[in-house]
């Protein structure tokens, strides 16, 4: 599996755009980036995720640099109920690892007000 | 749709005692699998499923064992409880990856305790 490397924490000031790096530097061609967050002890929750092209939704945008070694979530107006762990995993199809879900360390994300 | 259901939320085994816990999915998902967190830490992934009778070890398997007789449920047993399996467990569930849509869903999650 290809692994991902993220700052272990950041802090982001209410209101403002939150930008969340992750490297991965060995990500092969039919493997995906994904974005999850843990709010509190919860479950884990999607966010986002992409191949080649940048992506966005209502919650995140997804930045993916054009050999895809690294990648950035952003959100862009960040407010308190956004302080979480936010985890970038690299995962492939059923043919490429059989599609599991490697958690790494992740980054805890502080916004302030 | 319920999504990932788990049971029990919450449990106090004694050392060598034995427990299931069970997870439930309503979606239809083909792949299932269970993770454990440490206080602190990051998720692990215990056992993995891509579909009814098919199960693979994950990063963390020792004293854990898996069954998916069919396609909602996937219950992990623990055999001989140890304090270090003490944890919170999380299930989750996605379609095929590579096809479509396939995010993964997560339950709540059972917090085990072993003393």
């Amino acid at each position: 599996d290809a692994k991902t490397t993220q700052p272990p924490s950041m802090d982001c000031a209410e209101g403002r755009a939150a930008n969340l790096p992750c490297n991965h530097s060995t990500i092969s061609g039919n493997e995906y980036v994904y974005w999850y967050r843990q709010i509190h002890s919860q479950g884990p929750q999607y966010i986002i995720h992409g191949l080649k092209n940048n992506e966005t939704n209502e919650m995140a945008s997804l930045i993916i640099t054009e050999d895809r070694k690294s990648s950035t979530l952003i959100l862009p107006h960040a407010t308190l109920r956004d302080t979480a762990v936010y985890y970038c995993i690299v995962r492939g199809d059923r043919y490429n690892q059989g599609g599991k879900l490697i958690f790494g360390q992740g980054t805890e994300l502080s916004v302030k007000p | 749709n319920a999504g990932v259901t788990q049971t029990p939320k919450f449990r106090i085994l004694k050392i060598g005692q034995s427990m299931t816990l069970q997870c439930t999915q309503d979606m239809n998902h083909n792949y299932m699998y269970w993770y454990r967190q440490d206080p602190g830490m990051g998720l692990k992934l215990i056992y993995y499923s891509v579909g009814a009778g098919i199960t693979d070890k994950g990063e963390v398997p020792n004293g854990y064992n898996v069954s998916r007789s069919t396609t909602e449920d996937f219950p992990l047993r623990l055999e001989l409880a140890a304090p270090s399996q003490t944890s919170v467990y999380f299930c989750a569930s996605s379609k095929t990856p590579g096809q479509g849509w396939s995010e993964a869903f997560f339950g709540q999650g059972t917090r085990l305790t072993v003393v």
